[in-house]
């Protein structure tokens, strides 16, 4: 069963814009993390969130913590063509598996 | 090699046709992980290995499904009299005892098509 859900599903800006995407997820948490897939590849960690951790940076990203909604936000500043792939959200509640979201489909528009 | 290495990386078989699929996780990484994603979709959490033992085995989608970890280290799922709905790209992953509860490292992943 899927824990986190992304929202928008599909997203598409032009460059130099910011692009902000959203996790709603249903259980208590340990951590939550996002990955980014290019077409056809594997998936790449970008980001880990704790569940005592509200808000924390990586270069472009920032990623957003609040788990009395149990949500999360990731925005990618400044976006770029390369920035271009499918971005999701990944739960950790303690049972050894990363549940993850269905994705956001971001496409950044020269 | 540096990654965890999938093979093969394309395969295309026959309704009812049995089909292994390999992952060599990175060295010294004792969790591994496999996950099926149809088109479009997220990921579909399969089955988990601590070691050579799968404690999660809770994701496999019927008995005609099976997985199998030797050493620590190689991976087999193996899919037998393999259905249509079978098709999608099966990614496995694996991370460090270090960094439980972490970053998962993947896969390019391994497409099946099931005619």
């Amino acid at each position: 069963s899927q824990q986190g859900e992304e929202d928008p599903q599909a997203l598409s800006i032009q460059e130099g814009e910011n692009a902000t995407m959203n996790c709603s997820y249903k259980t208590s948490i340990n951590n939550l993390q996002w990955y980014r897939q290019n077409s056809g590849r594997g998936l790449v960690h970008l980001i880990l969130i704790r569940s005592n951790e509200r808000e924390k940076h990586s270069g472009r990203l920032r990623v957003t913590l609040d788990t009395s909604k149990k949500s999360s936000s990731l925005l990618i500043t400044a976006s770029r063509a390369a920035d271009t792939a499918s971005y999701f959200c990944a739960t950790d509640s303690g049972s050894e598996k990363l549940v993850f979201g269905k994705g956001t489909k971001l496409t950044v528009n020269p | 090699g540096a990654g965890v290495s999938q093979s093969p990386s394309n395969k295309v078989t026959e309704k009812g046709k049995d089909v292994e699929l390999r992952c060599d996780p990175i060295s010294g990484h004792t969790a591994l992980y496999w996950y099926r994603q149809r088109l479009g979709q997220g990921l579909e959490f399969l089955i988990y290995f601590q070691g050579n033992s799968a404690p999660d085995k809770s994701g496999l989608p019927s008995d005609r499904f099976s997985a199998e970890r030797t050493g620590e280290s190689v991976s087999t799922l193996t899919i037998q009299r393999t259905q249509q709905e079978d098709s999608a790209v099966y990614l496995c992953a694996s991370s460090s005892w270090s960094t439980r509860g972490g970053e998962l490292f993947f896969g390019e992943g391994s497409r099946l098509t099931v005619l």
